[in-house]
């Protein structure tokens, strides 16, 4: 079946310019997660939703970060003012259910490029 | 606080011979481990991951790994390796009642022919 699809796949922007990148969970996902991929902090967690709860925001490294998840279902991520540590590749994870356990099936990642 | 070590940067075998990528964890409470590989441009891929049961788990292509409590490690292995075999490999460890994934820095696999 369908994975998890993240669009766009690559975005290059100016500074202090706003991006959004769109997730897509695997059909009947209930939980949703985005992580960053850079080279400096390697893989960390961003921000989580489950179902109709109020997500994690805890990862969220500033105020101009932003995420919401619509009809339980698609996610956007938002950053505004983009700086250039912002450059990394964002990654979005669905999971069957909320627990611990359950396997987090990750997309293909947005690489954004700050200028 | 969990954390996860991969003290290798890097690791290279030939085709054929064992592969191991060694992963060490802490954590409190039980750890749950994870494996993910992730080959150029591309997303993590799902390998493996022990939850309980039995100490050795075994995952797609062939990988497996072994849950070891007295040593906090859970290093992924591979009897004969591929040249496909060669990406960049992550070890993870959520805490029960937890669900955020940490990860190790990563190890990246060379398999010469």
């Amino acid at each position: 079946g369908a994975g998890v699809s993240q669009s766009p796949s690559n975005k290059v922007t100016e500074k202090g310019k706003d991006v959004e990148l769109r997730c897509d969970p695997i059909s009947g996902h209930t939980a949703l997660y985005w992580y960053r991929q850079s080279l400096g902090q390697g893989l960390e967690f961003l921000i989580y939703f489950q179902g109709n709860s109020a997500p994690d925001k805890s990862g969220l490294p500033s105020d101009r970060f932003s995420a919401e998840r619509t009809g339980g279902s698609v996610s956007t991520l938002t950053i505004q003012r983009t700086q250039q540590e912002d450059s990394a590749v964002y990654l979005c994870a669905s999971t069957s259910q909320s627990g611990w356990y359950e396997t987090q099936y990750f997309g293909p990642g947005t690489r954004l490029l700050v200028l | 606080a969990q954390s996860v070590a991969q003290p290798e940067d890097q690791v290279n075998v030939a085709e054929g011979n064992p592969l191991t990528v060694k992963c060490t964890y802490s954590v409190s409470g039980n750890p749950y481990l994870f494996w993910y590989v992730q080959y150029p441009n591309r997303g993590l891929q799902f390998l493996l991951k022990y939850i309980t049961g039995d100490n050795l788990v075994k995952g797609s292509y062939g990988f497996e790994a072994e849950f070891n409590k007295s040593q906090t490690s859970f290093h992924l292995k591979k009897p004969s390796a591929l040249v496909s075999d060669s990406a960049l490999y992550f070890c993870a460890v959520i805490r029960s009642n937890d669900y955020k994934l940490s990860f190790g820095a990563g190890t990246t696999v060379t398999v010469r022919a």
